[in-house]
């Protein structure tokens, strides 16, 4: 079974700072991990992707996670926050086929001036 | 845009109504698939189609009823429907093959009175 776990439900940073959002996998098979997006009343948007390939990888709108086996972690990373990186931000683990995408409970970016 | 289309984006209903959920994809994919999300909580799945045939049912109650036309179209037929029941109904499609990236609506918010 696999299961991620996202530490920290709200995230406030100041625009330009440093975005670091966290997240820990746990899986019994090699894990296929994601980032989501949802902004206000919107469905979700994928971010990036880990399939195995490179530990880094790099998404859209200037975001990044690195895949950390050791330490069973994928966090979000972008240099510096823009105001309309404000949303929440769900990471989902696959065993490797589509249908079986398991979401951790998200974590909302707050953006201040 | 997203090219996932879901109607209605809004829907109010009583609990002894029928009313139905469309989802419209064409961009070629041949899995699609119904989530339920709940204020501040994350996607749970509800039904995967794969080459319009049902290859998972989450124990979704019978009042909520799935139907795939054909490869392009996904419908979620509502019936005597719970006020528990009003979420956001997100239709997403994929590649069958391409582990977890998968492509949103913007989610028809149901209200069941």
């Amino acid at each position: 079974a696999q299961s991620v776990t996202q530490l920290g439900s709200h995230v406030s940073v100041s625009e330009g700072a440093l975005v670091l959002l966290r997240c820990n996998y746990s899986s019994s098979v090699p894990p296929y991990l994601f980032w989501y997006v949802q902004y206000p009343n919107q469905g979700l948007q994928l971010l990036l992707k880990y399939t195995s390939a490179a530990t880094l990888v790099k998404g859209i709108n200037g975001f990044e996670a690195e895949f950390k086996k050791s330490e069973t972690s994928f966090h979000l990373t972008k240099p510096s926050a823009h105001m309309s990186d404000a949303a929440e931000y769900f990471c989902a683990v696959s065993p490797g086929t589509a249908s079986k995408l398991t979401f951790g409970t998200g974590t909302r970016l707050q953006v201040t001036l | 845009d997203t090219e996932v289309t879901q109607t209605p984006k809004h829907l109010v209903m009583g609990m002894t109504n029928k009313k139905s959920l469309k989802c419209e994809q064409h961009m070629g994919h041949r899995a699609m698939y119904w989530y339920k999300q709940k204020a501040k909580k994350p996607p749970e799945l509800m039904f995967v189609y794969s080459y319009e045939k049902l290859s998972i049912n989450e124990s979704v109650p019978s009042r909520f009823s799935p139907e795939c036309p054909n490869s392009s179209l996904l419908n979620l037929h509502l019936h005597a429907l719970q006020p528990e029941d009003s979420a956001l109904y997100l239709c997403a499609s994929s590649h069958v093959v391409v582990a977890g990236e998968l492509f949103f609506g913007e989610g028809s918010r149901l209200t069941v009175l």
